[in-house]
């Protein structure tokens, strides 16, 4: 059973901070890797998606990078600005076709 | 629509009695999923619609907990004889089908949260 693991579970920086998210999961059977972002009271809203052949995606000052064969993944926010405190989640995808989440990191960014 | 959309947004209901969640997807896509977020569970798969195929209920917790998708559009998520667990938020995601998948993300709508008294 594929199981995904985030760390940390929370963190609180300065604005203008580069940071660095992990997700590791168990199964490197995937089709995709999804970074999601979630506002409290909301949805999830996707950021990145990796598909197992790549090795990274970026947008804006966002880069995603995937190690499929020894399951891991780490999300890079540029310049943090406290507009990008939310809930990340990380999220992999495969043949069952469901997305298997992380518990998420709660990230706060501080003016 | 521009989105995936749920209704209702919010539920409170009491313990026993049954609940109609309702998720629009956005338009053409063929492939919907029922997740639900609870406070000790995370994020969990409960239910996935690919066209006209049999859904996979491989996630639903219990025979009290069913969906249909009419016309493979809208899809009801019921809940029958509510239990105090089954509070969480009920979301609902959509995207363009298997042939895309590998590189297409799901869209959320923004749930509905389901209080049981």
């Amino acid at each position: 059973k594929q199981e995904v693991t985030q760390i940390p579970a929370a963190l609180s920086v300065p604005e203008g901070e580069n940071l660095v998210l992990n997700c590791s999961f168990t199964d490197s059977a995937i089709y995709n890797l999804q970074w999601f972002r979630q506002d409290p009271g909301k949805g999830l809203t996707s950021l990145l998606l990796i598909q197992s052949s790549q090795r990274e995606q970026t947008s804006g000052r966002l880069n995603a990078s995937l190690d499929k064969s020894s399951g891991r993944s780490t999300l890079y926010i540029a310049a943090s600005q406290p507009g990008d405190s939310a809930t990340y989640l990380c999220a992999v995808f495969g043949s069952a076709r469901q997305l298997t989440f992380g518990s998420g990191t709660q990230l706060t960014v501080l003016p | 629509g521009a989105g995936v959309s749920q209704s209702p947004s919010n539920k409170v209901t009491e313990k026993g009695k049954d609940v109609e969640l309702r998720c629009d997807p956005i338009s053409g896509h063929t492939a919907l999923y029922w997740y639900r977020q609870s406070l000790g569970q995370g994020l969990e798969f409960l239910i996935y619609f690919q066209g006209n195929s049999a859904p996979d209920k491989s996630g639903l917790p219990s025979d009290r907990f069913s969906a249909e998708r009419t016309g493979g559009s809208v899809s009801t998520l019921t809940i029958q004889r509510t239990q105090q667990e089954d509070s969480a938020v009920y979301l609902c995601a959509s995207s363009p089908g298997p042939d895309r998948d590998s590189n297409q993300p799901q869209h959320f709508g923004d749930g509905t949260r389901l209080s049981i008294l």
